[in-house]
């Protein structure tokens, strides 16, 4: 089983400024892998896939990079609404498997 | 638009069984792979299984995670558009809120649904 670790676990940020979210694969997973938004008491969001494509309706501030084991999830200026939980994912191998979450919050 | 809308969870003793279901609508649902995540109060997300659509390339039609191999079944009615998962010998773990979601280009998941939440407790 591939497993992902995310860093950090909760991330404190100011509206506007940068926020940088990491996910380290245990082996290589190419390209095939997501990231998703998940905001309290609503279901998981697509915002990447392919490592860095944005889903669509996906705002252009939220951007991902990476590839093999290191991936990176870049929101570029921080709104009011991007304070959630942010989970990453690889559809490389069975069984598809999920990071642990980073929690993104106020500062 | 895509929509997908669970139903039939509940609470249930531990060694119960439930069967969950997930109606979709908005795409054509034949074509595609379909699948549940389950995620328990207050943790992360878990892939529970993948059953693929009619035509969904090659490989295996169904994939189960370890935790649940043997004790749940999935599968779909095309005709009714609805995805099911049949849990039985339930244990306390298995309390989650259970997630019908389908399948992108990839084995990623590009619309969920609302969820629907399974507590197993005497």
């Amino acid at each position: 089983e591939i497993v992902l670790t995310q860093s950090p676990a909760t991330l404190s940020v100011s509206p506007g400024e940068r926020a940088t979210l990491s996910c380290r694969a245990s082996q290589s997973v190419g390209s095939n892998f997501g990231w998703y938004q998940q905001k309290p008491g609503q279901a998981p969001r697509l915002l990447i896939y392919g490592a860095s494509t944005r889903a669509t309706g996906i705002p252009a501030r939220f951007s991902g990079s990476g590839s093999g084991t290191e991936f990176t999830l870049t929101i570029s200026s921080v709104q009011s609404e991007d304070f959630a939980v942010y989970y990453c994912q690889q559809y490389n191998k069975w069984p598809l498997t999920f990071g642990g979450g980073t929690k993104v919050e106020i500062k | 638009e895509v929509q997908m809308l669970e139903s039939g969870g509940g609470l249930v003793q531990p060694g119960g069984s439930l069967r969950l279901s997930c109606v979709a609508s908005g795409f054509n649902f034949n074509s595609y792979a379909m699948n549940w995540v389950r995620q328990a109060p207050g943790k992360g997300l878990e892939w529970v299984s993948t059953i693929r659509g009619t035509g969904d390339g090659a490989g295996d039609r169904i994939y189960y995670a370890d935790s649940v191999r043997g004790r749940f079944t999935i599968s779909r009615d095309d005709s009714k558009n609805t995805l099911y998962l049949q849990m039985s010998s339930l244990r306390a773990e298995d309390t989650a809120i259970y997630y019908c979601a389908k399948r992108g280009p990839a084995f990623y998941f590009d619309y969920w649904g609302q969820g629907t939440l399974v507590t197993v407790s005497s």
